[in-house]
């Protein structure tokens, strides 16, 4: 079972639609959760930085942690055609040997006008 | 506002070239990474510098060498190139433990 599980898609849906991205992990070490956008021929931009269980709004994106079903979200709202992009979940821990930070393999998303 | 920033862009190399790629970063942060990105695998860490002075290998690191040259910039070297180093190299630097990392627009390497 690997680390981190991220549902590559591809996700298509039409504009204005409410879209749904989701990782699962298995170690229960992690603290810190984060999503990253990746437009193609693009470097990952950091979206979303959380490291608690509950949910972090920032204008039509909402991520959500559940720690106890290892679990976490990201909603995007009233979706445009300029959120066609990579989603990447991450998350990270610190321990006596440093930080660990481990990424999804990414889900593709459409959004068509 | 540059963040980080990689040279080159893009190159193309033949088999047993040597290249180095370059990354300097701009927001005084201690940490600096060396990932690539290759379809159907993510993102997998080469190696990284948790401050400057200091290197250690991530989960791929055969093939590679590092050199984190000041606080600013950290090179990743390719001595010998193979095919199987085709692939999009990033950069990425962090100010410390508990903070997320910041990526450079990347490195398009193929080798022919």
């Amino acid at each position: 079972q690997k680390e981190v599980e991220q549902d590559p898609g591809p996700l298509s849906v039409p504009e204005g639609a409410i879209v749904s991205l989701n990782c699962t992990y298995s170690n229960s070490a992690f603290q810190y959760f984060m999503w990253y956008r990746q437009y193609s021929r693009k470097g990952p931009e950091l979206l979303m930085y959380t490291y608690s269980s509950g949910n972090k709004e920032d204008g039509r994106f909402t991520a959500q942690v559940d720690k106890s079903s290892k679990y976490i979200s990201l909603f995007i709202r009233d979706s445009q055609p300029s959120d066609s992009a990579t989603y990447l979940c991450a998350m990270s821990y610190v321990n006596q040997a440093g930080t660990a930070l481990i990424f999804g393999k990414g889900t593709t998303l459409s959004v068509s006008s | 506002n540059a963040g980080v920033t990689q040279t080159p862009k893009f190159q193309v190399l033949k088999t047993g070239q040597s290249m180095t790629l370059q990354c300097a970063q701009d927001m005084n942060h201690n940490s600096m990474y060396w990932y690539r990105q290759d379809p159907g695998m993510g993102l997998r860490l080469i190696y990284y510098s948790a401050s400057e002075g200091t290197t250690d290998k991530g989960e791929v690191p055969n093939g590679y060498n590092v050199s984190r040259l000041n606080k600013r910039e950290f090179s990743l070297r390719l001595e010998s190139a193979a095919p199987s180093q085709t692939s999009v190299y990033f950069c990425a630097s962090k100010q410390q433990s508990n903070q997320p990392q910041h990526f450079g627009d990347g490195t398009r390497l193929s080798i022919l």
